[in-house]
């Protein structure tokens, strides 16, 4: 256990619809970072947001947004859902942007149809 | 660019040791990491190792790094079959501390 919780565990969306992930982070930890992990590859880094302001951002177009809230919560928004949207959805928590170890979630199953 | 190489898929007899190796591009990493995932669950940090180190040793984990070749290996002594998962290689990026970039992984294969 992590302590790193993510909802929901599985969705389906149809092409061009909206999602909003969410991901509770270890209590105190101010960093958060979205990884998209296709079946069969690696996690990709999305963006991070360290104290709600976006602290760095991976190639992914702007229809992918994030919110860090200060209750240690955080969201990954993606508008226009694409068939290759489609993925394993995880967020980790670290103490801050400089941690050394980042704690991940169990991850959320997106498939788009 | 940055980029992370692995071999796909390894196979061993439990009780053996296994060798997953890793190649990596960006020189200015200052961690490199080795995560294990199993089939349906996120990431798990099995260890780190700080770039100006050549080696460290964790129980049955031992990692090497060869910072001149870019190359970083997992060794696994007396491998079980709850060892069977997939293993990502992973340096940290430059822009952001706990950001990583990740290889596709090695499928480890443990048979009794």
């Amino acid at each position: 256990e992590t302590g790193v919780t993510q909802s929901p565990t599985h969705l389906i969306k149809t092409r061009g619809q909206q999602v909003t992930l969410r991901c509770s982070s270890q209590s105190g930890h101010n960093t958060v970072s979205w990884y998209q992990q296709a079946l069969g590859q690696g996690p990709q880094f999305i963006f991070q947001y360290y104290r709600e302001e976006e602290n760095g951002r991976g190639n992914f177009p702007p229809r992918f947004s994030g919110l860090q809230f200060p209750n240690y919560s955080s969201e990954l928004n993606v508008n226009a859902l694409e068939l290759d949207d489609s993925a394993l959805y995880l967020c980790a928590s670290s103490l801050d942007s400089n941690s050394v170890e980042a704690f991940f979630g169990q991850g959320t199953r997106l498939t788009v149809v | 660019g940055e980029d992370v190489e692995q071999s796909l898929f390894l196979s061993v007899r439990e009780g053996d040791s296994s060798v997953i190796n890793c190649t990596y591009t960006d020189s200015s990493s200052t961690y490199l990491y080795w995560y294990k995932q199993e089939p349906g669950a996120g990431l798990q940090l099995l260890t780190y190792i700080f770039s100006n180190m050549d080696m460290k040793q964790d129980q049955r984990l031992t990692v090497l790094l060869n910072k001149k070749d870019k190359h970083l290996s997992l060794r696994i002594a007396d491998t079980q079959t709850g060892d069977s998962a997939i293993y990502f290689c992973a340096e940290s990026m430059a822009q952001a501390g706990t950001a990583l970039i990740f290889g596709k992984g090695t499928t480890l294969s443990v048979s009794s």
